[in-house]
């Protein structure tokens, strides 16, 4: 199975931050990567497909990026409705992976 | 606008089953793959099981392979969730979900417990 390593498990951030989340491939997916924030008591939200790409909705702000096998989530200029757990997806081949999640939490 | 309704879940004991329904609207339900993900409580998210637009082709995660079956009925727009012998570590909120996937539903809970 491959396997997605997610950094940081915990983010501390001031509003106005920008903040950066990465998940590391265990093996090649392309660009099969997508990210997702989960905040309390609600469903995930899509966020970011083929590793750069804004999904329908989603603020200018995040940002998406690649380089070899790491992927990463970014947040210019945070605010208080981006606090919330992120989780990025590889749907490159079955079983689909999940990193572990990193919460976004106010510094 | 999509929507994705889950329904069917509750509390069962451990080596029983239970059928989750996932009713879809606000698309051309024939025309996508859906999928199960599920999370434990205060736990990440764990793809489950995935089906085909036309059900040709199930992929499932190798902890349910054998136990849980995953169809649907495109004439009813509906995707469904067998869940046979159930365990504990089955615990879970249940999300249906299209595609690779984008949209989810709301969530069911399912509690595997005497």
């Amino acid at each position: 199975d491959i396997q997605m390593t997610q950094s940081p498990s915990s983010l501390p951030a001031s509003l106005g931050d920008r903040v950066t989340i990465t998940c590391r491939a265990s093996q090649d997916i392309g660009n099969y990567l997508r990210w997702f924030q989960q905040k309390p008591g609600k469903s995930p939200r899509l966020m970011i497909y083929g590793a750069t790409n804004l999904a329908n909705g989603v603020p200018s702000r995040f940002s998406g990026s690649r380089s070899g096998s790491d992927y990463s989530l970014t947040i210019n200029s945070l605010e208080s409705e981006d606090m919330a757990i992120y989780y990025c997806l590889q749907h490159n081949e079955y079983p689909f992976t999940f990193g572990s999640g990193t919460k976004l939490e106010i510094k | 606008e999509v929507q994705l309704v889950e329904s069917g879940g509750g509390l069962v004991q451990p080596g029983r089953s239970m059928k989750l329904s996932c009713a879809a609207s606000g698309f051309t339900f024939s025309n996508y793959g859906m999928a199960w993900v599920r999370q434990a409580p205060t736990k990440g998210l764990e793809w489950v099981a995935t089906i085909s637009y036309d059900g040709s082709s199930t992929y499932y995660r190798d902890s349910v392979k054998g136990r849980f079956t995953i169809s649907r009925d495109n004439a009813k727009s509906t995707l469904y969730l067998q869940m046979n012998s159930l365990r504990s570590e089955d615990t879970a909120t249940y999300y249906c979900t299209r595609g690779y996937p984008d949209y989810w539903g709301q969530g069911v809970m399912v509690t595997v417990s005497s």
